[in-house]
């Protein structure tokens, strides 16, 4: 079993519509969770860290995880052509120099 | 935001040759940098993490003859491809860490914008 799973489309969807990106994992000592969005050729950058199950909100995006289930979400309202990119989650653990663990990432497009 | 710099951007060169990449912190100090390698559709895979002014972390399976990897300042980590071949063309991308911007959190990481090496 991977560590991680993560679906890796394409998933294509029209201006506005409501992304849902989702990720699963095995190991329960993760204690950091995050989503990083890539563009084409580019470096990725962090879209939104949590530690802690539940919801959290900025702006368009929204983060759930849920521990119990091993499971985080990354959810897109009002998606824009910009969002088209790739979106990789990632884990961690607490203490210490820590490598990331990444999702295999899920390329997403939305068309106009 | 903390901005990590990488160069080249892009590098062809010839099989047998050797390749360096530069990865910089413009704007703190990183005590940590990692080299990652990422394939076309393929997530990024770790290759080896540097702490500053000590020798390098290797992933299993990482030769760390063929992918030397510097971090004499906490500015300047430099990964270099010995003898590259073409099955080393890829996509590198480091990151770069200071647990002081970090508030506390280890795990923040800022990423470069990555090098395109083929080999030919």
């Amino acid at each position: 079993q991977k560590e991680v799973e993560q679906d890796p489309g394409p998933l294509s969807v029209p201006e506005g519509a409501i992304v849902s990106l989702n990720c699963t994992y095995s190991n329960s000592a993760f204690q950091y969770f995050m989503w990083y969005r890539q563009y084409s050729r580019k470096g990725p950058e962090l879209l939104m860290y949590t530690y802690s199950s539940g919801n959290k909100e900025d702006g368009r995006f929204t983060a759930q995880v849920d521990k119990s289930s091993k499971y985080i979400s990354l959810f897109i309202r009002d998606s824009q052509p910009s969002d088209s990119a790739t979106y990789l989650c990632a884990f961690t653990f607490s203490g210490g120099y820590n490598k990331l663990i990444f999702g295999a990432g899920t390329r997403l497009a939305v068309h106009p | 935001g903390a901005v990590v710099s990488q160069h080249p951007s892009r590098v062809i060169c010839k099989s047998g040759t050797s390749v360096k990449i530069e990865c910089r912190s413009l704007d703190f100090q990183a005590t940590t940098m990692f080299w990652y390698r990422q394939f076309p559709k393929q997530s990024l895979m770790l290759m080896a993490t540097s702490n500053e002014g000590s020798k390098a972390t290797y992933e299993q399976g990482v030769e760390k003859d063929k992918f030397l990897i510097n971090h004499a300042s906490l500015t300047l980590s430099t990964l270099t491809v010995t003898s590259a071949h073409p099955e080393d063309s890829s996509f590198y991308i480091c990151s770069a860490r200071d647990l002081r911007l970090a508030g506390g959190r280890t795990d923040t990481q800022y990423f470069g914008p990555g090098t395109r090496l083929t080999v030919l």
